[in-house]
């Protein structure tokens, strides 16, 4: 099962401008997370933000969550062409310790 | 200790043959997972483990699959009789409880690069 739904599905940027990535969710969480998974490898940890926060910054990564909508972005600023990847967003169901995981949003940042 | 290990990174088979994929976490971390990816979508999660108890199982997971932890260290992943929809990417994380009241359900992965399976 999946609890995300990122959206777009998939996003083609030019260098230097800024990439927004979006996630749907269906349960209650503590914790949203943000993943990325370069081409062929393992999934690395982003950024968390817990349910009482709305907004975190991390270097040139800016997350925000609403969760009266279920819902949470993504925003890499200033894009550059080693940020292509798959971004997928992750929540722990219920609140437990079941992280599940959406179907991502590719980007492609042309150089 | 350099992060999760997954063995082996590729493992061809045939139809009905049975393969095991083995992984290693970070040695401190009680929580275990195994998730699987098919090409363009996202890691569907198959089970997790605290420490050696199998605390939940996916609807996913067929009578064919089956996971181990045995000591609470390493795990194994074992698929019988594969079929060719079992072709897929099997990825391992770990993560750590943490005992910090005021971080409840921070429950970071650290994933492994895991094992590719591709079934003829």
């Amino acid at each position: 099962s999946q609890q995300g739904e990122e959206d777009p599905q998939a996003l083609s940027i030019q260098e230097g401008e800024n990439a927004t990535m979006n996630c749907s969710y269906k349960t209650s969480i503590n914790n949203l997370q943000w993943y990325r998974q370069n081409s062929g490898r393992g999934l690395v940890h982003l950024i968390l933000i817990r349910s009482n926060e709305r907004e975190k910054h991390s270097g040139r990564l800016r997350v925000t969550l609403d969760t009266s909508k279920k819902s949470s972005s993504l925003l890499i600023t200033a894009s550059r062409a080693a940020d292509t990847a798959s971004y997928f967003c992750a929540t722990d169901e219920g609140g437990g310790f079941k992280t599940i995981f959406g179907a991502g949003t590719r980007l492609f940042v042309k150089a | 200790d350099t992060g999760v290990s997954q063995d082996p990174r590729h493992k061809i088979t045939k139809r009905g043959q049975n393969v095991t994929f083995r992984c290693d976490p970070i040695s401190e971390h009680n929580r275990l997972y195994w998730y699987r990816q098919t090409l363009g979508q996202g890691p569907e999660f198959l089970t997790y483990f605290q420490n050696e108890a199998q605390l939940e199982k996916s609807r996913l997971l067929s009578d064919r699959f089956s996971a181990e932890r045995p000591k609470g260290s390493f795990s194994t992943l074992e698929i019988q009789r594969t079929e060719q929809g079992d072709s897929a990417m099997y990825l391992c994380a770990s993560s750590l409880r943490s005992r910090l009241a005021a971080t409840p359900g921070a429950n970071v992965l650290t994933f492994g690069a895991g094992s590719r399976l591709t079934v003829l």
